[in-house]
């Protein structure tokens, strides 16, 4: 059974840093392509970050460019996104998503880590 | 603003059709897959379409999606109390090299 169990959210003030961590399971992490998606309370989801499954590309949103980070280890099957400069509008929960193997559709997703950015 | 558009919400009657759309360009719908989402309140979003119509194990046939041009459409026949719902459009844009989902559709079945 696909497994994805994020990890690491709290209360930061704003400027500070947090380190997410998404553990997975049940299948082959190294084989696929991963994303991190974000929603804002009684907001509708944004998408945040993708890595390729070899770590050989990333992409970030704007809004998060030059201050998140996406980085995973395959022996550990665990993918990270670690976040700097913390803005309130970063305020969220963190979902870790797996893409399907044809990159078009993400079939699975962690239950979410909240993240509140507040002073 | 969301870069994909959806209508705020849609309503319908238990055993009836529904249908959401979603609009999008030629850097995202008009040239890449799309996906559609199902989010019950206080859960994290579910597959429900991927490959314009193709429903992951255990996604009854109940949905299904259509893609023309910039647009999409996402149908839900025969519709029941539990699909009460939020749904969502997504797909990836090759200009902004990101992914970008409508702003989400809630369902209220009357």
């Amino acid at each position: 059974e696909v497994q994805l169990v994020e990890s690491g959210g709290g209360l930061v003030q704003p400027g500070g840093s947090l380190r997410l961590s998404c553990a997975a399971s049940g299948f082959t992490f190294s084989s696929y392509w991963m994303h991190w998606v974000r929603q804002a309370p009684g907001q509708g989801l944004v998408w945040v970050s993708r890595i390729f499954n070899d770590e050989s590309n990333t992409n970030y949103a704007d809004s998060v460019k030059g201050r998140f980070t996406v980085s995973r280890d395959n022996a550990k099957k665990m993918m990270y996104l670690q976040m700097n400069s913390l803005r309130v509008e970063d305020t969220a929960v963190y979902y870790c998503v797996r893409v399907t193997f044809a990159g078009s559709g993400y079939d699975f997703w962690g239950p979410g880590t909240l993240v509140t950015v507040s002073s | 603003q969301s870069v994909l558009t959806q209508p705020p919400s849609v309503s319908a009657a238990p055993g009836q059709k529904v249908t959401i759309s979603c609009s999008g360009s030629s850097s995202n719908i008009g040239n890449n897959d799309v996906s559609w989402y199902q989010q019950l309140p206080g859960t994290a979003p579910k597959l429900l379409i991927y490959e314009i119509n193709k429903r992951p194990s255990g996604i009854p046939d109940r949905f299904s999606a259509s893609k023309s041009g910039t647009s999409a459409t996402l149908g839900i026949t025969g519709l029941q109390t539990g699909d009460e719902a939020d749904y969502y459009c997504g797909a990836w844009d090759n200009i902004l090299s990101a992914g970008v989902f409508g702003g989400g559709t809630r369902l209220t079945v009357l």
